[in-house]
C-alpha cells in the first residue's frame, strides 16, 4: 500500500547541531509539506514543495530548509538546532495543486533539543 | 492573514449523544476546508473536505457544514463512541495551492 513514511520517529539532539528529518511518500504526489505541532500554537506551515526543485517558505520556515530532488522525498534540515525548535514535526503530502485535494500526514518526528 | 479558530477546546459527553464541533474563520474566500481527526502520538487522518462551493459533506455518522457568508463550519458527529475520542482539527485552505491554516483543535473524550 502507499504510504508516507516519516524516520527517524524520535530524536534528541543537542542545540546547535544540524538535524536532518526525512520525509518518503509513495504515492508520486506532487505536494509535499512540512508542519510542526506546538502546544498552544496548533499546526504551522514551515516549507511546501509543489514539486521537484520547488520549494517555498511558509509561516515559520527561519531556522529550516528543504530540497526537492526527487518526486519521493522532502528531507527538512535544521541548520543549527535550537531548544525553540523542540517540538513534533509532520510531513504531509498531497495529489494535485488546486486545492481540492486531501493532505495525508505522516505519524510525526518527536525532536527534542537539549 | 486567516486565522482559523475551534471552539471548545476540549469537550466530554457520554456515549450515544450527538454533538457538534465548531469552527470559525476570518477570510471567507475560502478555497476549501477540511476536517482531520488527530489520535494521541499519532499523525492526522482526513475526514472530510467541503469544496467552497459546497454547503456540507456526509461520510458516515460524520457530517461537516459550510458557511462562508457567516464564517464558520461545523462537525456533526452523531451517535458518539468511546472510539470518536481524539481531537478534531480544522483546516481552511484560501487558494488552489493546498496551504492550509489549521486551528488549534477540540479534543473530545467519550466516556462509556
Amino acid at each position: 500500500d502507499a504510504e508516507i513514511t516519516q524516520s527517524p520517529r524520535h530524536k534528541i539532539t543537542e542545540t546547535g547541531r544540524q538535524v536532518t528529518l526525512a520525509c518518503h511518500q509513495t504515492w508520486n504526489h506532487n505536494n509535499m509539506f512540512w508542519y510542526r505541532q506546538d502546544l498552544g500554537h496548533g499546526l504551522r506551515l514551515i516549507h511546501y514543495s509543489y514539486g521537484v526543485q520547488d520549494t517555498n517558505k511558509g509561516e515559520v520556515s527561519d531556522g529550516y530548509s528543504v530540497s526537492r530532488s526527487n518526486t519521493e522525498d522532502l528531507p527538512l534540515t535544521l541548520e543549527s538546532a535550537a531548544s525553540s525548535q523542540t517540538s513534533v514535526y509532520f510531513c504531509a503530502s498531497s495529489v494535485a495543486g488546486d486545492g481540492t485535494d486531501t493532505q495525508y500526514f505522516g505519524p510525526g518526528t518527536r525532536l527534542t533539543v537539549l | 492573514k486567516q486565522e482559523v479558530t475551534q471552539i471548545p477546546a476540549a469537550l466530554s459527553v457520554p456515549e450515544g449523544e450527538n454533538l457538534v464541533l465548531n469552527c470559525s474563520f476570518t477570510d471567507s474566500a475560502i478555497y476549501n476546508l477540511q476536517w482531520f481527526r488527530q489520535d494521541p502520538g499519532k499523525g492526522l487522518t482526513s475526514l472530510l473536505l467541503i469544496q467552497s462551493s459546497q454547503r456540507e459533506q456526509t461520510s458516515g455518522r460524520l457530517n461537516a457544514s459550510l458557511d462562508k457568508s457567516s464564517g464558520r463550519s461545523t462537525l456533526y458527529i452523531a451517535a458518539s463512541q468511546p472510539g470518536d475520542s481524539a481531537t478534531y482539527l480544522c483546516a481552511a485552505s484560501n487558494s488552489g495551492y493546498s496551504t492550509l491554516t489549521f486551528g488549534k483543535g477540540t479534543m473530545l473524550l467519550v466516556s462509556p
